[in-house]
C-alpha cells in the first residue's frame, strides 16, 4: 500500500515552459486535492476533486489546471511556467471527506528560473 | 470560513508535555478542530480532529472549550522527532464539494534536550 504518491520529487523549469506533477493513490479515496507551499509559509489549496470526472478551483487556481479521469489519477498541470509558481506541491487525498483527514504526498520541489 | 490563530512559534524541553493552543472563536457548530504537523519539508501528517469532546489517540490529546472557540493539542511526553510545525484547523464541511482545509502558518515547535 504506498499512499499518495507523487513525481518527479524536484523539477527545473524554465520561465514558459509547461509541465505536469503526477499524483496517484492506491487508497480508493474519492477526493483528491493539490496544494502549494511557499517557504515559510502555509499550505494554500489550488484545485480539489471529489471523484472522477468532478473537479474544482480552490484558493490559488491560476495558472494550474487539472484533470481527474480516474480515481487513482489526479494530474496538475502547469502551462506558461512563472517565477511565481515556484513552491513546494502537495497532493492529497481523503475518504469521502468526512470526519476523516487528508493523507499527503511527499511533495514535488518546483523551481522557476 | 471559521479562521484560526496560533502563537507563531513555542518550545518545549524533552519529555515534558507540550501544550499547543489554538483559537477559533468563529467557528461554526457543524465544524470539526484539526490538527497536522509538518516535519522538514514533508508532506503534512495527521494528528487527531473533534468537535466537541476532548479527544485522545496514540499520539495526542485535543481538549476544546465548552464554548468551542479555543483548542489545545497536547503532546503527553514531547520528543525531539515531535519538532515541527503544528497547524491547527477548522474544517469546512461543504456539501458535494468535499471538505476544504485551510491550512495557516501553524506554530512551531522546537522541543529541546
Amino acid at each position: 500500500n504506498a499512499g499518495v504518491t507523487q513525481t518527479p520529487k524536484f523539477r527545473i523549469l524554465k520561465i514558459g515552459q509547461s509541465m505536469t506533477l503526477q499524483c496517484t493513490q492506491d487508497m480508493n479515496h474519492n477526493y483528491m486535492y493539490w496544494y502549494r507551499q511557499d517557504p515559510g509559509m502555509g499550505l494554500k489549496l489550488i484545485y480539489y476533486s471529489v471523484g472522477a470526472g468532478i473537479t474544482d478551483k480552490g484558493e490559488v487556481p491560476n495558472g494550474y489546471n487539472v484533470s481527474r479521469s480516474t480515481t487513482e489519477d489526479f494530474p496538475l498541470r502547469l502551462e506558461l511556467a512563472a517565477p511565481s509558481q515556484t513552491s513546494v506541491y502537495f497532493c492529497a487525498s481523503s475518504y469521502l471527506g468526512t470526519g476523516y483527514g487528508y493523507t499527503f504526498g511527499s511533495g514535488t520541489r518546483l523551481t522557476v528560473v | 470560513d471559521a479562521k484560526t490563530t496560533q502563537p507563531t512559534s513555542m518550545d518545549c524541553a524533552e519529555g515534558r508535555a507540550a501544550n499547543l493552543p489554538c483559537n477559533h472563536s468563529t467557528i461554526s457548530g457543524n465544524e470539526y478542530v484539526y490538527w497536522y504537523r509538518q516535519i522538514h519539508s514533508q508532506g503534512p501528517q495527521y494528528i487527531i480532529h473533534g468537535l466537541k469532546n476532548n479527544e485522545t489517540n496514540e499520539m495526542a490529546s485535543l481538549i476544546i472549550t465548552e464554548d468551542r472557540k479555543s483548542s489545545t493539542l497536547i503532546l503527553p511526553h514531547a520528543t525531539l522527532r515531535d519538532t515541527a510545525v503544528y497547524y491547527c484547523i477548522v474544517r469546512v464541511a461543504m456539501p458535494n464539494t468535499g471538505n476544504q482545509f485551510y491550512f495557516g502558518t501553524g506554530t512551531s515547535l522546537t522541543v529541546i534536550p
